[in-house]
C-alpha cells in the first residue's frame, strides 16, 4: 500500500537556523507531490507542489524542496527559519494511475524560538 | 481556489450522540473529501462526496457511522453517529477543484476539533 514517512515528528529551531525536513513515499508510480502547512488556528494551505519538470521547486515564504526520485524522497528546506514559520507541516502525494487520492504523513511539528 | 467554511469548529458531546458538521464551499466542485486527523496521526482519508451520488468510503469507514450528504455542489455534510471518545478527533473538510482534469491541488476548511465525553 501506499504510504508517506515524515522522519521528524517534532522540531525545535532557533530563529535563522537551517530547516531541512524529510518525507519519503512508498509507490512505484508518477505521484504529484505536495507540502502543506498549517499554521496554528489556521486551515492546512499549499506551501509548494512537484507535478514533473525541474526536480526543485520553490513555494512561498522561501521554502524549497527537492524531488530525488531514486530516493523516493521530498524534502522540504529553507536556509533560515523565522519565528512566523513555527506551524505544523504536512507531506503529501498524489498517484496519478487509477483512482486519485491523497496520502498524507503523520505531520512535522516545528517550533521556532525567537 | 477555494474557499471553505467548516461548522462547527469544536464541539464536545455525549457518548452515543450524533455530530453534523457542515462544508460550504464558495465555489463549484465535483468532489469534496472527508478527513479524520487523529492526535498525533496523519490525516485518513474517510470518503469521497460526489454531488448526485452515493458517497465512498474508504476502508475501515462505513456509512451507518459516517452518514455524508452532498445535497448540491457546493455544500456536503458528515454526521459521525452514536460517538464514542474513539471519534474524538478533527475533521476536515477538502475540495480539488481541478480534480481528474490533472489539477490536484486540495483546499481544506479550518477542520471540526470534535471531544467526545
Amino acid at each position: 500500500a501506499q504510504s508517506v514517512s515524515q522522519h521528524n515528528h517534532h522540531v525545535i529551531l532557533s530563529e535563522a537556523a537551517s530547516l531541512e525536513l524529510g518525507c519519503n513515499y512508498s509507490y512505484g508510480g508518477t505521484v504529484n507531490l505536495f507540502w502543506y502547512v498549517q499554521y496554528p488556528g489556521q486551515h492546512l494551505q499549499l506551501l509548494l507542489k512537484y507535478f514533473s519538470g525541474d526536480p526543485l521547486v520553490k513555494g512561498i515564504k522561501g521554502f524549497e524542496a527537492e524531488f530525488i526520485k531514486s530516493k523516493f524522497s521530498f524534502n522540504l528546506r529553507k536556509p533560515s527559519v523565522q519565528w512566523s514559520d513555527t506551524a505544523e507541516y504536512f507531506c503529501a502525494v498524489v498517484t496519478t494511475s487509477g483512482t486519485y487520492k491523497y496520502i498524507f504523513g503523520t505531520g512535522t511539528r516545528l517550533k521556532v524560538l525567537a | 481556489s477555494a474557499v471553505i467554511s467548516q461548522k462547527p469548529s469544536r464541539d464536545i458531546c455525549q457518548r452515543g450522540t450524533s455530530l453534523t458538521i457542515q462544508c460550504q464551499v464558495d465555489s463549484q466542485v465535483t468532489m469534496m473529501f472527508w478527513y479524520r486527523q487523529q492526535p498525533g496521526q496523519s490525516l485518513t482519508l474517510i470518503a469521497t462526496a460526489n454531488q448526485g451520488s452515493e458517497a465512498t468510503y474508504e476502508s475501515g469507514f462505513v456509512i451507518d457511522k459516517f452518514p455524508i450528504s452532498r445535497p448540491n455542489l457546493t455544500f456536503s455534510t458528515l454526521t459521525v453517529s452514536n460517538m464514542s471518545p474513539e471519534d474524538s478527533s478533527i475533521y476536515l473538510c477538502s475540495v480539488a477543484p481541478g480534480w481528474g482534469q490533472g489539477a490536484v491541488e486540495a483546499f481544506f476548511g479550518q477542520g471540526t476539533r470534535l471531544t467526545v465525553v
